[in-house]
């Protein structure tokens, strides 16, 4: 299963509205997750099953889409949120992620 | 968490065992998974291994060289990496969805 994710970078402002979006190649039903990563740290998983918030995670962090679309919303960026953002299936065993969006 | 060991310098056609050891949950009742980066690149997913180990996947760039295994009396995940090619250089993680280890770096060069 491809993930296709969208833009592979942005630029942005501390208190901007950040969308990004990601598109499987099949359809998962909710079987997509999103992950952060900063540099020369392990990803660290922010929505899981498209659109629940894992425990600790602000809420300005939200997930929605299913099927074949799917969306990361941060609806007001804060200096920790500039990192590399992921999306991922676990619909297969074997994983796949997109290609990342490296938020600066 | 997960904490993974045994990277380092391979040469290639070589051989290398990476170990993962999870600690704070009932780690026998988890399917775990091999994870690794290259750098600059994003996670690829490298293989599976479900809870009792009856059931195990692979990647096709690992397939055939790579072995997964498990020992739940020591909580422990490994990975037997064998004939690794410079492709393979990359942080190794073993992982759930929720919880990754803090990875190991495994570089394939002469």
């Amino acid at each position: 299963i491809q993930m296709t994710q969208s833009p592979s970078s942005l630029s942005a402002s501390v208190g901007d509205r950040l969308t990004i979006t990601c598109r499987a190649s099949q359809s998962i039903d909710t079987s997509v997750n999103w992950y952060q990563q900063k540099p020369g740290k392990a990803p660290k998983l922010l929505i899981y099953a498209a659109s629940n918030l894992q425990t600790g995670v602000p809420s300005r962090f939200s997930g929605s889409g299913s099927g074949t679309d799917f969306t990361l919303t941060i609806s007001s960026l804060q200096p920790e949120d500039f990192a590399t953002y992921y999306c991922h299936q676990s619909f297969s065993i074997s994983w796949t992620f997109g290609q990342g969006t490296k938020v600066e | 968490k997960f904490v993974e060991s045994g990277g380092g310098l391979v040469q290639p056609g070589g051989s290398q065992r990476l170990s993962c050891e999870g600690s704070g949950f009932e780690f026998s009742n988890y399917n775990i998974n091999w994870v690794r980066q290259a750098p600059g690149k994003g996670p690829e997913w490298v293989a599976y291994i479900s809870s009792r180990t009856n059931s195990i996947y692979y990647a096709d760039s690992v397939k055939g060289r790579f072995i997964i295994s498990r020992d739940n009396s020591k909580n422990s995940l490994y990975l037997q990496m064998n004939n690794v090619r410079s492709e393979d250089t990359a942080v190794y993680y073993c992982a759930t969805l929720g919880v990754w280890g803090q990875g190991t770096m495994v570089t394939v060069s002469s």
